[in-house]
């Protein structure tokens, strides 16, 4: 399978909890987007990274959140002491360029925070 | 007023009907990008469009770069084209990082 994989798919937390997120990105792919998509609202970017470097993370929220993608493995993006507003489906999607390359996305990961 | 809107937010149609959903954009772009979102939650890119006319299959995009606006059409449709189509945009000063409408939820009845 040479998609952009996601796991877990589905999470279930308490409030106070960590989650973690990892995305493969597809083979030979070095770029990585996470987006987030609350329910009944659209999708919103979060952040973008490249192998062990963070190109822009104007999405992402001031406290509580990080993302990395170090050189072996997958990206993770991780969630601290979560609360119930962090519910959502959170979606990588992979390029093999940045800019103007055509992203492929995962399955997507939906956290529910209980 | 968001930068991307779509229209209409819900759409339903007869099996074998021409169907468009439409994208006006306030911003800047380097490219369009139509996407489609399955009851399921997955998310598939249709077409990254810069300028012109695309087509695959019963899909057609098309954008108007002076105009800021998109248009998805799909022709002959099929009750396995219920999704919701999600139009996106790549801002011309970004990183690549995509601005997204709100989507389009089409239902096809047979």
């Amino acid at each position: 399978n040479a998609g952009v994989m996601q796991n877990p798919r589905h999470l279930v937390r308490r409030r106070g909890q960590e989650a973690r997120l990892r995305c493969s990105p597809m083979k030979g792919h070095s770029h990585v987007y996470w987006y987030r998509q609350l329910p009944e609202e659209g999708l919103k970017f979060m952040v973008y990274l490249q192998k062990e470097n963070i190109i822009d993370e104007s999405g992402m929220p001031k406290e509580r959140f990080s993302a990395e993608f170090p050189k072996e493995g997958p990206s993770i993006l991780r969630i601290q002491q979560v609360v119930r507003g962090d519910s959502a489906a959170y979606f990588c999607a992979s390029s093999g360029t940045g800019g103007l390359y055509e992203q492929y996305f995962g399955p997507g990961t939906r956290l529910t925070v209980t | 007023k968001n930068e991307v809107e779509q229209s209409p937010q819900n759409l339903t149609a007869q099996e074998g009907e021409f169907i468009t959903i439409n994208c006006s954009y306030s911003v800047g772009i380097s490219a369009l990008h139509w996407l489609q979102q399955h009851p399921g939650g997955g998310i598939v890119s249709l077409f990254m469009l810069s300028s012109g006319k695309k087509k695959h299959g019963r899909l057609i995009a098309t954008i108007n770069i002076q105009e800021k606006h998109s248009s998805l059409h799909i022709t002959a449709s099929h009750p396995r084209d219920s999704a919701v189509y999600i139009c996106a945009v790549t801002h011309g000063g970004s990183q690549g990082n995509l601005i997204f409408g709100k989507g389009t939820k089409l239902s096809v009845k047979p």
